[in-house]
């Protein structure tokens, strides 16, 4: 069975600059979770989505969007960039999103903003 | 919100020692509590995970204690291996999302 696969895997844009972000989830998995991960904050929710609904939300700014296709593959948006938002945009599938599922891991999407 | 607290930071243990890392969460209401290993460049990846009706788990040399009245859980690595060296998450469920723990890098010397 096919893991999580995330495109592109390294994107650089400029400040002001948006930007889409692709997941693909393990066949089969409904729920997609995506994280930002930075040195100084770590792995952060940002967002979780289930048969294309947002269920869960953490604490970003409206910047940070995402959505769900009905095949479960999911996008995620980030409008007018800055600086503070280069990191490993990860994403992760489980098979109903039910909080005691395991979560799989893509590969991550580094983003680098200049 | 929630809060995992991870302890330590930072880890270093000669080969064939046990390692163990602890955290600490805030909601009672979490039931999950899964780890992850994560490799210099590479995605974090499922290790164990124990859910709130057992208090220990164990698959071959690393195990998972929970303690749910202290609200702490730990992972001990036994018999480590150079292969071990990496920066370890804990997580909880807590609101139906996974809040994670600041991580800790374990570095095993030869």
């Amino acid at each position: 069975k096919a893991g999580v696969t995330q495109t592109p895997r390294y994107l650089i844009k400029t400040r002001g600059q948006q930007v889409t972000l692709s997941c693909s989830p393990i066949s089969g998995h409904r729920s997609v979770s995506w994280y930002q991960q930075t040195p100084g904050q770590g792995l952060q929710f940002l967002f979780e989505y289930f048969s294309e609904t947002q269920r869960n939300k953490g604490n970003f700014p409206g910047r940070f969007s995402g959505r769900q296709f009905s095949n479960s593959r999911s996008e995620m948006n980030v409008s007018t960039l800055e600086l503070g938002d280069s990191a490993l945009y990860l994403c992760a599938s489980s098979s109903t999103g039910l909080g005691n599922q395991p979560q799989h891991f893509g590969d991550g999407t580094r983003l680098s903003i200049l | 919100g929630e809060n995992v607290e991870q302890h330590p930071s930072t880890l270093s243990v000669q080969e064939g020692d046990s390692a163990v890392i602890k955290c600490t969460y805030s909601d009672s209401a979490s039931n999950y509590f899964p780890w992850y290993k994560q490799e210099l460049g590479k995605r974090p990846q499922l290790i164990i995970d124990i859910r709130s009706n057992v208090g220990e788990k164990k698959d071959q040399r690393i195990a998972v204690t929970l303690n749910k009245t202290a609200k702490h859980f730990s992972l001990h690595i036994t018999e480590t291996q150079p292969e071990d060296s990496a920066v370890y998450f804990c997580a909880d469920n807590a609101g139906n999302m996974l809040t994670f723990g600041g991580g800790t890098r374990l570095m095993v010397k030869p």
